[in-house]
């Protein structure tokens, strides 16, 4: 089974309105955390924002803010205010377990396209 | 703010050839990692480093590659003897360690085997 799923190959949003990219992922240990990365044409990873498996809140971190269900296992990440500059591709990852160092699973990705 | 760095940007390598990646991580980091991504793929996990030496590895670290720190700043991917399935990026990554902490990922390398 998958360790992360994004089922969203394609997503296009218009300037300024708000977007949500879907996440979910498959894991029995009870401590993980959840982190979601943008990738742009240039190809770099650039980190975005980290959710612990045992965190209250949803993390926020600037126009970006991470739905988490656990429950459903769900970690979507909520674009708000979309910006032309967030077109890219957005991954999402998990790493198990409590030790900080194990690696991380990623998802396939999803490409946003902001249209102006 | 302190990044990760990876020299060269690209590689473009014969068959068979050995290449090797440079990183530097972060200077206060104390993990570090090698993932590749294939054209239109995801990110894939290929080994982790700890304390000069492997912690963990994929099936796909076989025998052809390995990993070294040879000095206080460096990390190598070394591959021995390149084909063309190894055409891919190859991101360095470093992280403190702690759980709540990220891997920082650097630029990438773009291997390309001809």
């Amino acid at each position: 089974a998958q360790k992360i799923t994004q089922t969203q190959p394609g997503m296009f949003v218009q300037e300024k309105e708000a977007v949500t990219l879907d996440c979910t992922y498959d894991t029995s240990d009870p401590s993980y955390g959840l982190f979601w990365y943008k990738q742009p044409s240039s190809g770099e990873m650039i980190f975005l924002i980290y959710q612990g498996s045992y965190d209250q809140q949803n993390a926020t971190e600037g126009r970006y803010s991470l739905n988490f269900q656990k429950a459903r296992k769900s970690a979507n990440l909520v674009i708000s205010a979309s910006q032309l500059g967030d077109s890219a591709m957005y991954f999402c990852a998990m790493r198990e377990g409590q030790l900080g160092f194990n690696k991380f699973y990623f998802g396939s990705g999803t490409k946003l396209n902001v249209k102006p | 703010e302190p990044e990760v760095t990876q020299t060269p940007s690209h590689q473009v390598t014969q068959m068979g050839q050995e290449v090797i990646l440079r990183c530097v991580p972060i200077s206060n980091h104390l993990y570090f990692y090698w993932y590749r991504q294939i054209l239109g793929q995801k990110v894939e996990f290929l080994v982790s480093f700890y304390n000069n030496e492997i912690s963990e590895k994929s099936e796909i670290f076989d025998d052809q590659f390995s990993v070294e720190r040879p000095d206080g700043s460096n990390f190598t991917l070394k591959i021995r003897s390149t084909k063309l399935e190894d055409s891919a990026m190859y991101f360095c990554a470093s992280s403190g360690g702690l759980p709540t902490d990220t891997q920082y990922f650097g630029p990438g390398t773009r291997l390309t085997v001809l």
